[in-house]
């Protein structure tokens, strides 16, 4: 499986684009990438995903470096709402729909 | 639509005792899953099933643990006998099976403590 890296924290003003980084140098040419957000007490949510090109939608917007080895979710207004832990995954083709959740990205929004 | 539906929602037993956890995934999906979180591990698959056949068990902890999907709207995930180290979150997650990069949709879980 292709490994992810994410750091383990980070806070965003509110109403400022959060900009979420991961790393996936190990990803293969058919792999996609996830992320999902965990709100504190409630189960995991989709929030987007992409293959090569960047994707948009009401939620977010996901970058992903020419290479693929790297990607960034923009949150482009943060609201408080947004305080979460996020994921970024990298789905292996081979086992159908199994999703790998590493640590995440713990994120604080503020007032 | 209701979305993935997890019962119970909170279960707090003692040790030696049975558990069934109870999901019902959303209408029309063919693949559901089973997770569970804990602070120690965070989130871990234990099983998924397409079209009510289970896949992938890997990460079925032991024997204690079975789960089973009778039909396409329902699944139980038993522990028997329950041990003060299966205290966790499980969730149930479904996903429809159109091939390709299906996302996954999160029941609310079940809260499980073993004393």
């Amino acid at each position: 499986d292709a490994k992810t890296t994410q750091p383990p924290s980070m806070d965003c003003a509110e109403g400022r684009a959060a900009n979420l980084p991961c790393n996936h140098s190990t990803i293969s040419g058919n792999e996609y990438v996830y992320w999902y957000r965990q709100i504190h007490s409630q189960g995991p949510q989709y929030i987007i995903h992409g293959l090569k090109n960047n994707e948009t939608n009401e939620m977010a917007s996901l970058i992903i470096t020419e290479d693929r080895k790297s990607s960034t979710l923009i949150l482009p207004h943060a609201t408080l709402r947004d305080t979460a832990v996020y994921y970024c995954i990298v789905r292996p083709k081979a086992a159908g729909n199994k999703l790998t959740f590493g640590g995440g990205t713990r994120v604080l929004v503020k007032p | 639509d209701a979305g993935v539906i997890q019962s119970p929602r909170h279960e707090v037993t003692e040790m030696g005792q049975e558990v069934t956890l109870r999901c019902k995934p959303i209408s029309g999906h063919n693949s559901l899953f089973w997770y569970r979180q804990t602070m120690m591990r965070g989130l871990e698959l234990l099983i998924y099933f397409n079209n009510n056949v289970p896949i992938d068990d890997s990460g079925m902890p032991e024997d204690r643990f079975s789960a089973k999907m009778p039909n396409a709207s329902f699944s139980t995930l038993k522990i028997q006998p329950s041990e003060p180290r299966d205290s966790a979150v499980y969730f149930c997650a479904s996903s429809p099976d159109s091939g390709g990069a299906d996302t996954q949709y999160f029941g609310p879980g079940t809260r499980l403590t073993v004393l």
